[in-house]
Formats: structure tokens, C-alpha cells, sequence
């Protein structure tokens, strides 16, 4: 059963760029949530989407932006690069959203 | 809001020994809690998973347990081996106005454990 897939692995970009990041659920998963991780503020969620509806968000400015498609991958975007915004962004997929949370591997941001 | 504390933030121990994590939380309505484990650069690993309803569960070498009245859990490491050494995370799932928390868990800040052989 494969896990939880996210692309790209790295990330290079200069401030004011902007990223898309991609996660693929678990086969059969409908939920998928994001997650910043960074030394200072460790894990901080981001959003979570269930059948392609944005259904929770966390406290993050509008630079960062999700959608999910109709097969549940998820991609995440974040416009206007800053150089806090360096990060391992994580997402998360379950069945419905309510516990039992697989993770990837991450994507490793880096605002140079 | 939920608050979520670990202690200790980091756990040097000799390979063998037995060890405690300890997780608290501000606010006892959850849903549930989860361990998780993360090596360095990595995602992160589930270990176990406690539902509100129960008080503990296990897994080979590890056991967690919950007590949601006092806002507590703690991860039971037994017989500690150099491959445990990682960061140890607890998260907990609350609820939100409309009865679940949609994928948002509330994270420690971690205990990173060594382990000498």
C-alpha cells in the first residue's frame, strides 16, 4: 500500500517567487491537511481539505493557498516568497479527516 | 486554545533503559491524541493512536497512555535501543463548532531522544 507521496522533495526560490507543492494521498483517503515545520515554531497547520472543499485553516496570511482535486491530491501554493516562509511543509491524509493522520515526507522549502 | 507541552525537550539515555515521555494539554475536550516519531530531515511516523473513549494503547516496545481529566499522556519506551533515537512528538485532535477538528492537530513542541549503545 503506497504511503502518502509529496513533490518536490527540495526547493530552491528567491524571495518574491512563488511554489506549488504537491501531496498524493493514500489510496482511498478523501482528507488531506498541511503542515509548516520550522526549528522556531515547530508544526503548524495550515489547511485541510475534504472532497475538494476547504473545510478548516489555520493562521496563516493569504499567500498560502490550497486546492484539492477530485482524485484527492492536493497541491498547496505559496505566492510572494519571504524568507521566513523557509520551511518542511508536511501534508497528511485519513480516511475522513478525523484521526488516524499519515504523513509524508515532506517538501523541504528553501527562500534564498 | 490548545496549548501542547512535552517534557523533557531532549532525553540522552544508555541503550536499555526504560523511559517516559510526558505530553500535557490545556484543553481536555479532545477527540483524540497520537505519537508520532520523526528522524532528522524527515516526515513523521505514527506510533500510536489513543481515542478519547480509551486510556491506553500498545505497541511492541512502546505503550502510551491518556487521561484526559488531568490532561495528560505519557509514551512508555521499554528497553531502549540506539535505532529509537529520534523526536518524539505528541499531537491531539480537538474539536471545533461543529464537532470535529478537520484535520487539525495541535502539536508539542517534541522530546529528542539519544540513545548510547
Amino acid at each position: 500500500k503506497a504511503g502518502v507521496t509529496q513533490t518536490p522533495r527540495y526547493l530552491i526560490k528567491t524571495r518574491g517567487q512563488q511554489v506549488t507543492l504537491s501531496c498524493s494521498p493514500i489510496s482511498g483517503h478523501r482528507s488531506v491537511s498541511w503542515y509548516q515545520q520550522t526549528p522556531g515554531q515547530g508544526l503548524q497547520f495550515l489547511f485541510e481539505y475534504f472532497s475538494e472543499t476547504q473545510r478548516n485553516k489555520g493562521n496563516f496570511p493569504g499567500r498560502f493557498s490550497g486546492r484539492q482535486f477530485s482524485n484527492s491530491r492536493s497541491e498547496m501554493n505559496v505566492s510572494t516568497l519571504e524568507l521566513g516562509d523557509s520551511a518542511l511543509y508536511l501534508c497528511a491524509s485519513s480516511y475522513t479527516g478525523e484521526g488516524g493522520y499519515t504523513f509524508g515526507s515532506g517538501t523541504r522549502l528553501t527562500v534564498v | 486554545k490548545q496549548e501542547v507541552t512535552q517534557i523533557p525537550a531532549a532525553l540522552s539515555v544508555p541503550e536499555g533503559e526504560n523511559l517516559v515521555l510526558n505530553c500535557s494539554f490545556t484543553d481536555s475536550a479532545i477527540y483524540n491524541l497520537q505519537w508520532f516519531r520523526q528522524d532528522p530531515g524527515k516526515g513523521l511516523t505514527s506510533l500510536l493512536l489513543i481515542q478519547s473513549s480509551q486510556r491506553e494503547q500498545t505497541s511492541g516496545r512502546l505503550n502510551a497512555s491518556l487521561d484526559k481529566s488531568s490532561g495528560r499522556s505519557t509514551l512508555y519506551i521499554a528497553a531502549s535501543q540506539p535505532g529509537d533515537s529520534a523526536t518524539y512528538l505528541c499531537a491531539v485532535e480537538g474539536y471545533n463548532a461543529g464537532g470535529t477538528s478537520y484535520g487539525k492537530l495541535t502539536f508539542g513542541q517534541g522530546t529528542i531522544l539519544t540513545v548510547h549503545p
